[in-house]
């Protein structure tokens, strides 16, 4: 069965400094690699995916990810957080071939003091 | 603007009494879930559907049960029989049907409490 760890629960940071969040998954095959952030108040919206290709995938406000398929990992980074990076971030995986549900990590709550 | 519709934002339920949650979208997305998101837990899924009148039980079903009489709607009844509903609920959505790699797009969520 598929399974996500996110090792850091809480993570708290002083703005300009770098973050990297942790994400490691279990799954034997081919996956699919969501990275989402819910900020206070707000819907869960999608920060980047991987699916294939370039392992360092960009996505919006700054963040990337790097897909280490021999770590199973997919780490999230950001050179410098802005206090309006305050949420929570979640890591999904789901597998690539026929239905695979769409397996959420715990979360890391993320606090950016300005 | 296109999206997922949750209401109601609060819902409060006495013991003993059913409850539905409502979830529309006009994205014209095949697939539908309902997720439930508690502390420290992540999200975990309640029901899913691809089609109109067809449905599945994600992994933590007992005690819920879903309806999709249409494309763009897909509530979730939280019954008596769910012994802690207490939870924030969300509700997503995603084109290309239970398969592909398109990410799903989430409503704004429903806190249900009991009173």
């Amino acid at each position: 069965a598929q399974s996500v760890s996110q090792h850091n629960h809480h993570v708290i940071l002083s703005e300009a400094a770098s973050l990297e969040l942790g994400c490691n998954y279990s799954y034997g095959g081919t996956v699919n690699l969501f990275w989402y952030v819910q900020y206070p108040g707000q819907h869960l919206q999608l920060l980047l995916k991987y699916f294939s290709g370039d392992p360092l995938v960009k996505g919006i406000k700054g963040f990337e990810a790097e897909f280490i398929k021999s770590k199973f990992s997919f780490n999230l980074r950001k050179p410098s957080v802005q206090w309006s990076d305050t949420a929570e971030y979640f890591c999904a995986v789901n597998g690539d071939t026929g239905f695979q549900k769409l397996v959420f990590g715990t979360g890391t709550r993320l606090l950016v003091s300005p | 603007d296109g999206g997922i519709t949750q209401s109601p934002k609060y819902l409060f339920r006495k013991e003993g009494q059913n409850v539905t949650l409502s979830c529309e979208q006009n994205l014209n997305h095949d697939a539908m879930y309902w997720y439930r998101q508690d502390p420290g837990q992540g999200l975990r899924l309640i029901y899913y559907s691809q089609i109109v009148n067809d449905f599945q039980k994600g992994d933590i079903a007992e005690g819920y049960s879903v309806s999709r009489e249409k494309k763009e709607s897909f509530p979730l009844t939280v019954t008596s029989a769910q012994k802690n509903p207490t939870a924030f609920y969300l509700c997503a959505s995603k084109d290309g049907g239970l398969k592909g790699n398109q990410p799903q797009h989430f409503g704004d969520g429903t806190r249900l409490s009991i009173l």
